[in-house]
């Protein structure tokens, strides 16, 4: 069983629209990442949430750390074709030496 | 930038061949991770290491084991290559804990190993 529950598995939509992707723990964790992953290579950060019912944005994504470090959301607004990846969320422990991700969502965006 | 290079993108082995896989980082993380990945699976940790010459087992280290001679260094190793190791393997490196940026994991672009 997984630590971390990503839903959903697969998202295949069309440009413009807006999605929501989920992690969920009924653990508690220090910090949460998001990465992307495009086919052939390794994982990219692309934000750490820390603080409970942190929200951050980085341009069209909005990744928001839910109150009781358990859980977080990633929303794209706006999807384009160049968000098309593997999106992955990973759960720090609390002293660093071990990280817990979660399955991954695999996006599509047509054009 | 952090670079995390792994010494091959694309290896094919035999079933019972020893294989060495290698990973090497240029930023002096003391904290250094192999995961293979698998789909629906997700990442799954074999092993890491957070000092040279030191090693912890993760969630599925059966079938493996790990070299770290020098800081910059973590190789993983299939004593007896098995078709069920056929993966993409992706290592890691990050700072220690109490240094700011601890929470983060870089990654190499991985090797996508094939056991015949």
């Amino acid at each position: 069983t997984q630590l971390l529950e990503q839903s959903p598995q697969f998202l295949s939509i069309q440009e413009g629209e807006n999605l929501t992707v989920y992690c969920n723990s009924s653990s508690v964790f220090s910090s949460l990442q998001w990465y992307r992953q495009e086919p052939g290579e390794g994982p990219v950060l692309l934000v750490t949430v820390v603080t409970g019912g942190e929200v951050k944005k980085l341009k069209r994504l909005t990744f928001q750390f839910g109150d009781a470090r358990k859980d977080s959301s990633l929303h794209i607004t706006a999807a384009q074709p160049g968000d098309t990846g593997l999106y992955l969320c990973a759960g720090a422990s609390y002293n660093f030496n071990k990280f817990y991700f979660g399955s991954g969502t695999k996006l599509n965006v047509k054009p | 930038d952090v670079k995390v290079t792994q010494s091959s993108r694309y290896l094919v082995k035999r079933t019972g061949e020893k294989v060495f896989l290698e990973c090497v980082q240029d930023m002096d993380h003391e904290n250094m991770f192999w995961y293979r990945q698998d789909p629906g699976l997700g990442l799954r940790l074999i092993y890491f290491s957070y000092d040279v010459k030191m090693k912890e087992k993760g969630d599925i280290p059966e079938g493996y084991s790990v070299s770290r001679e020098k800081k910059e260094r973590f190789s993983l190793i299939l004593e007896s290559a098995s078709t069920n190791q056929t993966s993409m393997y992706l290592c890691a490196s990050s700072l220690p804990p109490g240094t700011g940026g601890a929470d983060t994991q870089y990654f190499g672009p991985g090797t996508r190993l094939t056991v015949l």
